[in-house]
């Protein structure tokens, strides 16, 4: 089944030390996200990738890179993880910017001690 | 600014029937999406409404107004595994999705 798959599920780390996170997708989408969601709150789109062409929120902080080498693979950089980074990490994909819906991997719940 | 609103937490009874509302403001319109979310898990797609009416999937529908800037998701014959949040999204003029914070929906045996 075409899918979209985030790895690891759960990732624990300790506070300023780098981590990365993965997002693969079988759907041959062009549009790759990267959203943040804590507990009881909308997800907030941190960044998206229209094929190659990088778009970042404004207010989305440096300490959060974006990587997406090839279609099918993109990654979440966070540099120096703060406590009030921890939180779910969702990927999603859609067709094209103007499609229909988003689909969306199973997330990554990030834990920072 | 843009703004989505639905309410935080809800309560049903099993078999029985709810409806949800979201009202928005966005710069723009391109569609309005429902998406379940239950607890730890990530979204997954209910519906998608473009046009003024009412769309049906089964036991869920969706219905939009365009010019009040108003949804809502009807549950009909709910069941325990409904329990879950449910978040409505507005697709703004720069096809940015715009996200509510979602409503928590219990359902009672």
């Amino acid at each position: 089944d075409a899918m979209v798959i985030q790895n690891p599920r759960y990732q624990v780390t300790q506070f300023g030390k780098p981590v990365t996170l993965s997002c693969s997708q079988t759907l041959n989408h062009n549009v790759m996200y990267w959203y943040q969601q804590k507990s009881s709150q909308a997800p907030k789109l941190l960044f998206h990738y229209y094929d190659k062409d990088f778009n970042n929120e404004a207010d989305t902080p440096d300490n959060f890179q974006s990587r997406r080498p090839n279609t099918s693979f993109c990654f979440l950089d966070i540099r120096s993880p703060g406590l009030g980074d921890a939180a779910m990490y969702l990927c999603a994909t859609s067709r094209d910017r103007e499609a229909d819906e988003q689909f969306f991997g199973p997330g990554t719940r990030l834990t920072v001690l | 600014g843009q703004n989505i609103d639905q309410p935080t937490e809800m309560t049903a009874t099993e078999g029985a029937i709810v409806q949800i509302n979201c009202t928005y403001q966005t710069s723009g319109f391109n569609g309005l999406f429902w998406y379940q979310q239950h607890a730890g898990e990530a979204p997954t797609f209910l519906s998608y409404n473009v046009l003024d009416g009412l769309e049906e999937k089964g036991r869920f529908s969706s219905f939009l107004s365009r010019s009040k800037g108003y949804s809502y998701l009807l549950l009909k014959e709910l069941q325990m595994k409904d329990s879950a949040s449910y978040l409505c999204a507005v697709k703004d003029s720069n096809y940015q999705l715009i996200w509510g914070a979602g409503t928590k929906l219990i359902i009672k045996p």
